[in-house]
Protein backbone atom coordinates (compact mmCIF):
# COMPACT_ATOMS: atom_id res chain seq x y z
CA UNK A 1 0.00 0.00 0.00
CA UNK A 2 1.47 3.70 -1.05
CA UNK A 3 1.45 5.75 1.70
CA UNK A 4 -0.56 8.59 -0.06
CA UNK A 5 -2.98 7.12 -2.70
CA UNK A 6 -4.76 9.04 -5.09
CA UNK A 7 -7.85 7.67 -7.69
CA UNK A 8 -5.66 8.19 -11.34
CA UNK A 9 -8.55 9.23 -13.44
CA UNK A 10 -8.92 10.56 -15.63
CA UNK A 11 -11.42 12.30 -13.89
CA UNK A 12 -13.70 14.46 -16.59
CA UNK A 13 -15.90 17.27 -15.87
CA UNK A 14 -17.36 19.62 -17.91
CA UNK A 15 -16.32 23.44 -18.08
CA UNK A 16 -18.30 25.28 -15.57
CA UNK A 17 -18.62 22.08 -13.12
CA UNK A 18 -16.82 21.02 -9.91
CA UNK A 19 -13.97 18.95 -9.79
CA UNK A 20 -13.54 16.72 -6.79
CA UNK A 21 -10.23 15.46 -6.06
CA UNK A 22 -9.51 12.82 -3.30
CA UNK A 23 -6.16 11.44 -1.45
CA UNK A 24 -5.99 9.29 1.22
CA UNK A 25 -2.84 8.83 3.56
CA UNK A 26 -1.32 5.76 5.74
CA UNK A 27 1.57 8.00 7.57
CA UNK A 28 -0.13 9.44 10.92
CA UNK A 29 3.00 11.16 11.07
CA UNK A 30 2.25 13.27 8.65
CA UNK A 31 1.00 16.61 9.77
CA UNK A 32 0.20 19.02 6.40
CA UNK A 33 -0.95 18.20 2.99
CA UNK A 34 -0.18 19.91 -0.21
CA UNK A 35 -1.97 20.04 -3.53
CA UNK A 36 0.67 20.11 -6.78
CA UNK A 37 -0.90 20.91 -9.84
CA UNK A 38 1.73 19.48 -13.40
CA UNK A 39 0.89 20.32 -16.59
CA UNK A 40 2.57 17.81 -18.77
CA UNK A 41 5.99 18.00 -19.26
CA UNK A 42 5.93 20.53 -16.42
CA UNK A 43 7.26 20.46 -13.20
CA UNK A 44 4.65 20.70 -10.20
CA UNK A 45 3.36 23.99 -9.02
CA UNK A 46 1.57 24.44 -5.21
CA UNK A 47 -1.96 25.74 -5.04
CA UNK A 48 -2.52 24.98 -2.15
CA UNK A 49 -1.80 23.42 1.43
CA UNK A 50 -3.61 22.44 4.74
CA UNK A 51 -3.07 21.46 7.71
CA UNK A 52 -5.75 21.72 10.64
CA UNK A 53 -9.09 19.38 10.46
CA UNK A 54 -11.59 21.55 8.24
CA UNK A 55 -11.67 23.15 4.72
CA UNK A 56 -9.69 25.83 3.69
CA UNK A 57 -10.52 28.44 0.54
CA UNK A 58 -8.09 30.21 -2.08
CA UNK A 59 -10.16 31.53 -4.84
CA UNK A 60 -11.77 29.04 -6.51
CA UNK A 61 -10.13 26.37 -4.62
CA UNK A 62 -10.99 24.28 -1.15
CA UNK A 63 -8.57 21.61 0.48
CA UNK A 64 -10.84 19.92 2.94
CA UNK A 65 -8.91 17.61 5.54
CA UNK A 66 -10.11 15.09 7.94
CA UNK A 67 -7.14 13.11 10.24
CA UNK A 68 -9.29 10.94 11.94
CA UNK A 69 -10.53 9.47 8.35
CA UNK A 70 -6.58 10.49 6.80
CA UNK A 71 -8.37 11.74 3.93
CA UNK A 72 -7.42 14.87 1.91
CA UNK A 73 -9.72 16.59 -0.93
CA UNK A 74 -9.52 19.14 -3.20
CA UNK A 75 -12.42 21.28 -4.62
CA UNK A 76 -12.32 23.15 -7.69
CA UNK A 77 -15.33 25.29 -8.76
CA UNK A 78 -16.12 26.61 -11.76
CA UNK A 79 -13.42 24.54 -13.61
CA UNK A 80 -11.91 25.86 -16.47
CA UNK A 81 -9.62 23.69 -19.62
CA UNK A 82 -7.01 25.76 -17.94
CA UNK A 83 -7.60 23.69 -15.48
CA UNK A 84 -6.84 20.36 -17.29
CA UNK A 85 -3.69 18.55 -15.50
CA UNK A 86 -2.23 16.48 -13.80
CA UNK A 87 -3.07 16.99 -9.70
CA UNK A 88 -0.27 15.71 -7.21
CA UNK A 89 -1.30 15.26 -3.52
CA UNK A 90 1.81 15.28 -0.90
CA UNK A 91 2.12 14.68 2.70
CA UNK A 92 4.71 16.49 4.94
CA UNK A 93 5.94 15.26 8.35
CA UNK A 94 7.63 17.58 10.98
CA UNK A 95 10.70 16.53 9.48
CA UNK A 96 9.97 18.14 6.32
CA UNK A 97 9.73 14.64 4.21
CA UNK A 98 7.14 14.87 1.44
CA UNK A 99 5.44 11.65 0.35
CA UNK A 100 3.69 12.02 -2.98
CA UNK A 101 0.44 10.17 -4.24
CA UNK A 102 1.25 9.64 -8.24
CA UNK A 103 -2.06 12.22 -9.21
CA UNK A 104 -5.29 12.83 -10.56
CA UNK A 105 -5.79 13.49 -13.88
CA UNK A 106 -9.00 16.05 -14.40
CA UNK A 107 -10.15 16.89 -17.72
CA UNK A 108 -12.31 20.10 -18.63
CA UNK A 109 -14.22 19.52 -21.41
CA UNK A 110 -15.61 22.90 -23.09
CA UNK B 1 12.85 36.26 -6.98
CA UNK B 2 15.01 33.52 -9.33
CA UNK B 3 13.81 30.08 -9.39
CA UNK B 4 14.84 26.92 -8.84
CA UNK B 5 17.81 26.17 -11.94
CA UNK B 6 18.39 22.84 -13.49
CA UNK B 7 20.79 21.29 -16.21
CA UNK B 8 20.38 20.22 -18.26
CA UNK B 9 17.33 20.19 -19.09
CA UNK B 10 17.44 17.06 -21.46
CA UNK B 11 20.10 13.93 -21.33
CA UNK B 12 20.21 11.15 -23.53
CA UNK B 13 22.55 8.31 -22.46
CA UNK B 14 22.98 4.74 -23.33
CA UNK B 15 23.15 2.25 -20.26
CA UNK B 16 26.23 1.77 -18.04
CA UNK B 17 27.29 5.39 -18.88
CA UNK B 18 27.41 7.48 -16.17
CA UNK B 19 25.63 11.34 -16.29
CA UNK B 20 25.36 14.12 -13.54
CA UNK B 21 22.42 16.60 -12.90
CA UNK B 22 22.95 20.12 -11.34
CA UNK B 23 20.67 22.07 -9.24
CA UNK B 24 20.91 25.73 -7.88
CA UNK B 25 18.20 26.29 -5.50
CA UNK B 26 16.35 29.81 -4.75
CA UNK B 27 18.84 31.94 -2.68
CA UNK B 28 18.18 31.70 0.93
CA UNK B 29 16.92 28.24 1.06
CA UNK B 30 18.29 26.17 3.12
CA UNK B 31 16.41 22.75 2.47
CA UNK B 32 16.88 21.05 -0.96
CA UNK B 33 15.31 18.08 -2.29
CA UNK B 34 16.30 15.52 -5.51
CA UNK B 35 13.20 13.71 -6.60
CA UNK B 36 12.80 10.79 -9.53
CA UNK B 37 9.72 11.34 -11.37
CA UNK B 38 8.95 8.39 -13.77
CA UNK B 39 6.03 8.60 -16.19
CA UNK B 40 2.62 8.17 -14.70
CA UNK B 41 3.97 8.55 -11.44
CA UNK B 42 4.24 10.70 -8.93
CA UNK B 43 8.03 12.24 -7.71
CA UNK B 44 9.74 9.75 -5.38
CA UNK B 45 11.93 11.47 -2.93
CA UNK B 46 15.97 10.40 -3.43
CA UNK B 47 17.71 12.49 -1.04
CA UNK B 48 17.21 15.48 1.39
CA UNK B 49 19.43 18.14 2.36
CA UNK B 50 19.48 20.89 5.23
CA UNK B 51 22.42 22.84 4.19
CA UNK B 52 25.35 21.14 3.49
CA UNK B 53 23.75 17.89 5.50
CA UNK B 54 21.79 14.82 4.93
CA UNK B 55 18.63 14.41 6.01
CA UNK B 56 17.15 11.31 4.40
CA UNK B 57 18.29 9.66 1.81
CA UNK B 58 16.28 6.17 2.33
CA UNK B 59 15.48 5.62 -0.79
CA UNK B 60 18.55 6.95 -3.18
CA UNK B 61 20.09 3.65 -4.71
CA UNK B 62 23.47 3.92 -3.17
CA UNK B 63 25.13 1.59 -5.26
CA UNK B 64 24.68 3.67 -8.48
CA UNK B 65 23.42 7.30 -7.22
CA UNK B 66 25.11 9.82 -5.62
CA UNK B 67 24.23 13.39 -4.12
CA UNK B 68 26.38 15.83 -3.19
CA UNK B 69 26.11 19.58 -1.63
CA UNK B 70 28.87 21.55 -1.42
CA UNK B 71 28.84 24.86 1.11
CA UNK B 72 25.53 24.19 1.24
CA UNK B 73 24.07 25.63 -2.05
CA UNK B 74 23.80 23.79 -5.51
CA UNK B 75 23.39 20.39 -5.65
CA UNK B 76 25.08 17.77 -7.87
CA UNK B 77 23.23 14.59 -8.63
CA UNK B 78 25.34 11.29 -10.41
CA UNK B 79 24.16 8.20 -11.75
CA UNK B 80 26.95 5.88 -12.40
CA UNK B 81 26.30 2.96 -14.00
CA UNK B 82 22.63 3.85 -15.44
CA UNK B 83 20.35 1.45 -16.25
CA UNK B 84 17.11 1.63 -18.38
CA UNK B 85 14.81 1.89 -14.96
CA UNK B 86 16.69 4.92 -14.76
CA UNK B 87 14.43 6.84 -17.61
CA UNK B 88 12.37 10.02 -15.47
CA UNK B 89 12.68 13.07 -14.73
CA UNK B 90 14.64 14.07 -12.16
CA UNK B 91 13.01 16.80 -10.11
CA UNK B 92 15.10 19.57 -7.58
CA UNK B 93 13.33 21.58 -5.59
CA UNK B 94 14.21 23.68 -2.42
CA UNK B 95 12.06 25.16 0.71
CA UNK B 96 13.29 27.77 3.14
CA UNK B 97 13.39 25.61 5.90
CA UNK B 98 12.03 21.80 6.35
CA UNK B 99 9.40 20.85 8.54
CA UNK B 100 7.74 23.65 9.15
CA UNK B 101 3.60 23.04 8.77
CA UNK B 102 3.30 26.16 5.86
CA UNK B 103 6.93 25.21 4.94
CA UNK B 104 6.50 24.93 0.63
CA UNK B 105 8.75 23.02 -1.81
CA UNK B 106 9.65 25.21 -4.76
CA UNK B 107 10.46 23.03 -7.93
CA UNK B 108 13.06 23.55 -10.53
CA UNK B 109 12.23 22.50 -14.36
CA UNK B 110 13.31 19.25 -14.36
CA UNK B 111 15.69 17.18 -16.39
CA UNK B 112 14.52 14.40 -18.20
CA UNK B 113 16.87 11.56 -18.42
CA UNK B 114 16.37 9.13 -21.63
CA UNK B 115 18.32 5.19 -20.92
CA UNK B 116 18.74 3.39 -24.03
Amino acid sequence: QKEVEQNSGPLSVPEGAIASLNCTYSDRGSQSFFWYRQYSGKSPELIMFIYSNGDKEDGRFTAQLNKASQYVSLLIRDSQPSDSATYLCAGNTNAGKSTFGDGTTLTVKP
Amino acid sequence: EAGVAQSPRYKIIEKRQSVAFWCNPISGHATLYWYQQILGQGPKLLIQFQNNGVVDDSQLPKDRFSAERLKGVDSTLKIQPAKLEDSAVYLCASSFLAGGLQETQYFGPGTRLLVL
